[in-house]
C-alpha cells in the first residue's frame, strides 16, 4: 500500500465556518506533511510532522490549526479562512529518516472558501 | 540561496520525440534531487530521483542528468506519448537532517500526436 488517502477530495466553506482536512496513511511512514497548492505554482510547504510531534511550521497564519492524532494520521483544522486561502491542499508522508525523504502525495482537497 | 530554477515554463513536443526539461541550483547543501509527474487536480507524483554521488539515473523513459560541477540536473522522457502531458517539478532536499523540498516552478508539457 503507497497511498495517501485525504479527505474531502472537494471542499467548500464560508468565511465563518470551521471544517477538518483529514490524511491517512499505512505505509508505517513517520513523517507527515502539509502543503499549500495555488494553480500553476509548486506545492508550498506549511507544516511537517515528525514521530508525531510538529518540527516545522513555515510562518502559517494560525486560521491553519494541524494534528496528528497519531502516526497514521494527520488533520488540518481551518477557521475563519479568507478567499485567498482556496487552494488545492496536499498530505505527504515520507519514512522520516534522513537517508530517505521519498516523500508520496496524496491527491489534495480542493478547498475553495466563499 | 534556497531556489531551484527550472526551465522551460512550457513545452511542446511530438509524439515519439525526447522531452528535455533542465534545473538549476546554488545551494551546494541539496542532497537528494527528486522530480514529480502532476496531472491537473491530482497530487504530484514521485517520477524518479537521484542522489549527487551518481550522474545519471534511468528508469524506463525517463533519464535524470546531474552535473554536480555546474549546478545542474535536467529530466529527459524519450519516446514522449500524449500520456506524458503533465506539469513535472524538479525540487532538492535542503541537505541532511531536513524534510524540505524546495521545488522549481513547474514546467506543463504538452505532448501532441
Amino acid at each position: 500500500d503507497t497511498e495517501v488517502t485525504q479527505t474531502p477530495k472537494h471542499l467548500v466553506m464560508g468565511m465563518t465556518n470551521k471544517k477538518s482536512l483529514k490524511c491517512e496513511q499505512h505505509m508505517g511512514h513517520r513523517a507527515m506533511y502539509w502543503y499549500k497548492q495555488k494553480a500553476k505554482k509548486p506545492p508550498e510547504l506549511m507544516f511537517v510532522y515528525s514521530y508525531e510531534k510538529l518540527s516545522i511550521n513555515e510562518s502559517v497564519p494560525s486560521r491553519f490549526s494541524p494534528e496528528c492524532p497519531n502516526s497514521s494520521l494527520l488533520n488540518l483544522h481551518l477557521h475563519a479562512l479568507q478567499p485567498e486561502d482556496s487552494a488545492l491542499y496536499l498530505c505527504a508522508s515520507s519514512r522520516g529518516q534522513v537517508q530517505d525523504t521519498e516523500a508520496f502525495f496524496g491527491q489534495g482537497t480542493r478547498l475553495t472558501v466563499v | 540561496q534556497q531556489q531551484v530554477k527550472q526551465s522551460p515554463q512550457s513545452l511542446i513536443v511530438q509524439k515519439g520525440g525526447i522531452s528535455i526539461i533542465n534545473c538549476a541550483y546554488e545551494n551546494t547543501a541539496f542532497d537528494y534531487f527528486p522530480w514529480y509527474q502532476q496531472f491537473p487536480g491530482k497530487g504530484p507524483a514521485l517520477l524518479i530521483a537521484i542522489r549527487p554521488d551518481v550522474s545519471e539515473k534511468k528508469e524506463g523513459r525517463f533519464t535524470i542528468s546531474f552535473n554536480k560541477s555546474a549546478k545542474q540536473f535536467s529530466l529527459h522522457i524519450m519516446d514522449s506519448q500524449p500520456g506524458d502531458s503533465a506539469t513535472y517539478f524538479c525540487a532538492a532536499r535542503s541537505g541532511a537532517g531536513s524534510y524540505q523540498l524546495t521545488f522549481g516552478k513547474g514546467t506543463k508539457l504538452s505532448v501532441i500526436p
